[in-house]
């Protein structure tokens, strides 16, 4: 079964601290997406990257950056976490998308920043 | 610009009657749409798509979508709702603008509770 693993489900966090959130795909997908949830505001994208070491800004960069060293692993750094950071995250990955693919989630990391 | 719409926040629905949650879109080109649920905690399930072909797409549990491209809505359908069904459901579509990445625009999201 394909999976995209989230390291962590909930994590709680001090303003202020450097945050590491961690994405796995075993597909071999090219493409990873990193996306913030909020009720009312649906699915934000904060960072996307169609390969190895590359990554673009989605709709919300601000206060966020992303590593892509393997096309397995994408990783998104919270470079000093704020209150206003508190969310659910979720990643994503897809295959091309010439051929109409949607995308695999994982299980979301919960994150608090206190 | 493409964008979606889930003109509903929530939709009831008592359990064994059928069940509309409605999606419209707005592309440049040919939409690819596609929905997804999502249980409390969890991350989005993928549920069915719409690339080509017939415009009735069935998908799981039991869920069936229609594409209409002249009201460029795509509404998510089931003839008999069950109380499992209740969670959260987003409607998408693939980002015509976006020639590599397939990055998908998701809409606000509707929240299905289906009553016994």
């Amino acid at each position: 079964d394909v999976k995209v693993t989230q390291s962590s489900r909930y994590l709680v966090k001090r303003t202020g601290e450097k945050v590491f959130l961690e994405c796995v795909q075993d597909m071999d997908h090219e493409n990873m997406f990193w996306y913030r949830q909020d009720p009312g505001l649906g699915l934000r994208l904060i960072y996307f990257s169609y390969d190895v070491k590359m990554k673009e800004k989605g709709d919300i960069p601000e206060g966020y950056s992303v590593s892509r060293e393997k096309k397995e692993r994408f990783s998104l750094i919270l470079e000093s976490a704020s209150t206003n950071q508190t969310s659910m995250y979720l990643c994503a990955s897809s295959l091309n998308p010439s051929g109409g693919y949607g995308y695999t989630f994982g299980s979301g990391t919960r994150l608090t920043v206190v | 610009a493409q964008s979606v719409a889930q003109p509903e926040d929530q939709v009831n629905v008592a359990e064994g009657n059928p069940l509309t949650v409605k999606c419209t879109y707005s592309v440049s080109g040919n939409p690819y749409l596609f929905w997804y649920v999502q249980y409390p905690n969890r991350g989005l399930q993928f549920l069915l798509k719409y690339i080509t072909g017939d415009n009735l797409v069935k998908g799981s549990y039991g869920f069936e979508a229609e594409f209409n491209k002249s009201q460029t809505s795509f509404h998510l359908k089931k003839p008999s709702a069950l109380v499992s069904d209740s969670a959260l459901y987003f409607c998408a579509v693939r980002d015509g603008g976006s020639s590599n990445t397939g990055k998908l625009i998701f809409g606000q999201g509707t929240t299905l509770q289906v009553k016994p």
